[in-house]
């Protein structure tokens, strides 16, 4: 199994809503990351865990929050979002904190009314 | 400010040719550098890789080119097929950086005409 699994593919959701997006691997991979890419910008690096445990977060507001229950799970707690949170939010991993090549889900694609 | 640039938004090319897709970068420690492919409603899929100790990593009909001194590495598809078609993405990254911390170009679209 060489695929990153990402649900829901797409979310709405209002200002004071709470949801979840979901990421799953079982490439046995030790490195998961959260990307959030807006329309005909690259992805940026939101959060990257390590070993399941949280290892860089990029200065993103606590109105995300991630949450890596065991090696092969990786989630993403939404709260209180605005207009502006609308993007793709890319999951990924890699084999190890070390290693360069990331592998991606396909993403979810959240509108925030 | 972008550390990685790929100044052409897109690039049409004729089946069978050659496509060459082109990334600058300005942070002189990057030691690794990416290529990613797209496809709409799909995730970036790794494609190939160069280390900054080489100036060519080939795959097939995929060959990376690094020049360190000009920080330019182009990606060049031989032959280029209709499937070949999606935007892509060039990465780099550092150990001193974190080896996991990519810095993604902003994409370019190649479109293979048949």
């Amino acid at each position: 199994d060489t695929e990153v699994t990402q649900t829901p593919k797409h979310l709405v959701m209002g200002m004071t809503n709470k949801k979840s997006l979901k990421c799953e691997q079982h490439m046995g991979h030790r490195a998961m990351y959260w990307y959030k890419q807006k329309a005909k910008k690259p992805p940026e690096l939101m959060f990257v865990y390590s070993y399941e445990k949280l290892s860089i977060n990029e200065s993103v507001p606590s109105r995300f929050s991630p949450e890596c229950p065991n090696s092969s799970l990786l989630n993403l707690h939404l709260h209180a979002l605005q207009p502006e949170d609308s993007a793709l939010y890319l999951c990924a991993s890699s084999q190890d904190p070390a290693s360069y090549e990331q592998y991606f889900g396909p993403g979810t694609r959240l509108t925030v009314t | 400010d972008q550390q990685v640039k790929q100044n052409s938004p897109s690039l049409s090319v004729q089946e069978g040719r050659i496509s060459i897709l082109n990334c600058d970068y300005t942070n002189s420690m990057f030691d690794y550098f990416l290529w990613y492919k797209k496809y709409p409603a799909e995730g970036p899929t790794f494609l190939i890789s160069i280390s900054s100790i080489k100036d060519k990593n080939e795959d097939g009909r995929f060959t990376v080119f690094l020049n360190k001194s000009a920080k330019h590495l182009s990606l060049h598809i031989v032959p280029s097929q209709p499937g070949d078609s999606a935007v892509y993405f060039c990465a780099a990254t550092s150990r001193s950086t974190g080896a996991n911390n990519l810095f993604f170009g902003t994409g370019t679209r190649l479109t293979v005409i048949p």
